[in-house]
């Protein structure tokens, strides 16, 4: 069945580093992709998404590219801040209307 | 998404009680979900609804039930049978133009 694999965490950094969580999806056929973040306490937020092969989402100094022909769409971005602390999840939708999600990855970002 | 609201943000129960669980939203969206989120195990589907009286089982339906008797409003009963109620429980809604999902702040259900 569809499913999607994140790197686990945590993932820490120092300020300024840059960043890649890696995402890959099984599918059989052509899914949307989606980032979603996630602050401590609260709901997911949509970061980016991509809805077709070569399409590169971006938001707030992140960016993936919906790779098909690796099957990933891994989260990069150049300069981490503290700010950026969080759960971010990697989710697919595909066939119906069920989004499917990694287990998350925790990054901690310090000063 | 600041047009998709739950309450409470924090639900004490004890064991063997039903717990109802509130999800509002004033944005006209057709879709609602219900997941259930647990430490290091992503989110799982509980319930969804496409359109108002009408509702499916998701991946873990088992314990809870479900109405939509209005557009605005899906809430999610946890009933004594669910096994481990304890959980942080976002609802969603299905934005048709973007085909992309939305959630609400959550509510942290403890169960004592």
């Amino acid at each position: 069945g569809d499913s999607v694999t994140q790197m686990e965490g945590p993932v820490t950094l120092s300020e300024e580093a840059c960043l890649t969580i890696n995402c890959t999806y099984t599918a059989t056929g052509y899914p949307s992709l989606f980032w979603y973040v996630q602050y401590p306490g609260e709901g997911l937020q949509l970061l980016l998404k991509a809805t077709k092969a070569d399409d590169k989402g971006s938001n707030k100094g992140f960016e993936a590219t919906y790779r098909k022909e690796t099957t990933s769409f891994h989260l990069e971005k150049g300069s981490v801040q503290v700010s950026d602390s969080a759960v971010y999840f990697c989710a697919l939708k595909w066939r119906d209307d069920k989004i499917i999600f990694g287990k998350g990855t925790r990054l901690h970002i310090l000063p | 998404d600041g047009g998709i609201t739950q309450s409470p943000k924090y639900l004490f129960r004890k064991e063997g009680q039903n717990v109802t669980l509130s999800c509002e939203q004033n944005l006209n969206h057709d879709a609602m979900y219900w997941y259930r989120q647990d430490p290091g195990q992503g989110l799982r589907l509980i319930y969804y609804s496409q359109i108002v009286n009408d509702f499916q089982k998701g991946d873990i339906a088992e314990g809870y039930s479900v109405s939509r008797e209005k557009k605005e409003s899906f809430p999610l009963t946890v009933t004594s049978a669910q096994k481990n109620p304890t959980a942080f429980y976002l609802c969603a809604i299905r934005d048709r133009g973007t085909d992309t999902q939305y959630f609400g702040p959550g509510t942290r259900l403890t169960v004592l």
